[in-house]
């Protein structure tokens, strides 16, 4: 079966102590993002990779850390958590990342949260 | 600059009502618009896209949504409403493969 998945779904975790959620798909998509999604503003993008060893911010890098050392795993690494990353977490995938009218496939997410 | 504006955080309907969640964008070039449906505790799963082909869409679950240009819009309609339809909805923009979405509307369906 063709899917993202991620693990884990949930996680909760202290202030500074490092994780890092795992992202992989079976659908050998070139392109990979992470996402988070925050009450009333919507899922905004926090970096991605159009291939393997190529990655980019997104409108909010900071705090995280991604590889792409295979075309299938894209992990998201906190480095050092803190509460205002309390959120819920999304991988995606697409066949092409340039193309626009690519559909990105979304796994099922992971609920982090930062006490 | 890409931006998507959903009106209406929380809509709802009778089962058997109309649908109607609303989307508008901004985009400098030619837009390619999605929407995306997220159920309790899953991931985002496609409804329909937009890229220019027809501007009617017509999508899973009875969904549709119509671009009009002139409006700037991409609303999206369902003629009857079924309560497994209770879902959070996003409109989302493409550029350069990458998603810029509104704040998302939840759907209420009563019964």
């Amino acid at each position: 079966e063709a899917q993202v998945t991620q693990n884990p779904r949930y996680l909760i975790t202290v202030t500074g102590k490092k994780l890092t959620v795992t992202c992989s798909q079976n659908m050998n998509h070139e392109y990979m993002s992470w996402y988070r999604q925050d009450p009333g503003l919507g899922l905004r993008q926090i970096y991605y990779s159009m291939n393997v060893e190529v990655t980019d911010k997104g409108d909010v890098p900071e705090g995280y850390k991604v590889s792409r050392k295979e075309k299938r795993n894209f992990p998201l690494i906190l480095e050092s958590p803190s509460p205002n990353q309390t959120s819920l977490y999304f991988c995606a995938s697409s066949f092409r990342g340039r193309l626009s009218t690519d559909t990105q496939y979304f796994g099922p997410g992971t609920r982090l949260t930062v006490l | 600059a890409q931006s998507v504006t959903q009106l209406g955080s929380h809509v709802s309907v009778s089962e058997g009502a109309l649908v109607l969640l609303r989307c508008n964008y901004s985009s400098s070039v030619p837009p390619y618009l999605f929407w995306y449906v997220q159920y309790p505790n899953q991931g985002l799963q496609l409804l329909l896209k937009y890229t220019s082909a027809a501007t009617l869409v017509k999508g899973i679950n009875g969904f549709e949504a119509e671009f009009k240009k002139s409006e700037t819009s991409f609303h999206l309609t369902k003629p009857s409403a079924h309560m497994s339809d209770a879902a959070e909805y996003f409109c989302a923009v493409s550029f350069s493969g990458k998603l810029i979405f509104g704040q998302g509307t939840t759907l209420q369906v009563k019964p």
